[in-house]
């Protein structure tokens, strides 16, 4: 049974504190990805991450970082966050050929910028 | 612009009645379409992956529809279930596997 675990169900920061989302899966998926989901938009692509050390951007990735140190864990880096950064924060993770193979998700992280 | 729109926006239907959800694209070349749902505070599961040649295909009682002439599918939910109340997201893949969500269609049912 795949499993995508995030670090944390919720969290509230603070304007211009440096915020951390993880991401870990147990599948051996090469490709990993983190999207915000907001009501009325969908979910959209920050970034994505197809091997270790690498990293490809999305549709959104401004005010965004990612780090991939080791296959099975794939973080979001918020250097600075702001209030239009208040968003539900969902991690993925998928065999090669993501437009075809399923991606399978995390819970999500409600991440509130006060 | 590729866009994938869904309706309706919400829908609140009998436990026992059927229902059937829409989602048009306008994604351009086209690769497939996958139905997901997603539980409240959960994450998206995968119901279902249609083709460019395939025009119905089932998971249980769910049933989608493809036609790729009109750019249309919809998600056919039969008998439905108290547990059947979630979001249901339209995702269209086009060229170079780019992902393009639909916004959802947010179920309820009720007894």
């Amino acid at each position: 049974d795949v499993k995508v675990t995030q670090s944390s169900r919720y969290l509230v920061k603070r304007t211009g504190e440096k915020v951390f989302l993880e991401c870990v899966q147990d599948m051996d998926h090469e490709n990993m990805f983190w999207y915000r989901q907001d009501p009325g938009l969908g979910l959209r692509l920050i970034y994505f991450s197809y091997d270790v050390k690498m990293k490809e951007k999305g549709d959104i990735p401004e005010g965004y970082s990612v780090s991939r140190e080791k296959k099975e864990r794939f973080s979001l880096i918020l250097e600075s966050a702001s209030t239009n950064q208040t968003s539900m924060y969902l991690c993925a993770s998928s065999f090669p050929g993501f437009g075809t193979n399923e991606q399978f998700f995390g819970p999500g992280t409600r991440l509130t910028v006060l | 612009k590729n866009q994938v729109e869904q309706s309706p926006q919400s829908l609140i239907i009998l436990e026992g009645k059927n229902c059937t959800l829409q989602c048009n694209y306008t994604v351009s070349p086209f690769s497939n379409l996958r139905w997901y749902k997603q539980d409240t505070g959960r994450g998206p599961v995968s119901l279902t992956i249609m083709t460019f040649s395939e025009n119905t295909k089932s998971n249980g009682r769910y049933t989608a529809t493809l036609d790729a002439d009109t750019k249309q599918s919809s998600l056919h939910i039969t008998a439905s279930q108290l547990s059947d109340s979630a979001s249901y997201i339209c995702v269209v893949t086009g060229g170079g596997n780019k992902l393009t969500f639909g916004t959802g269609t947010q179920l309820k049912v009720e007894l």
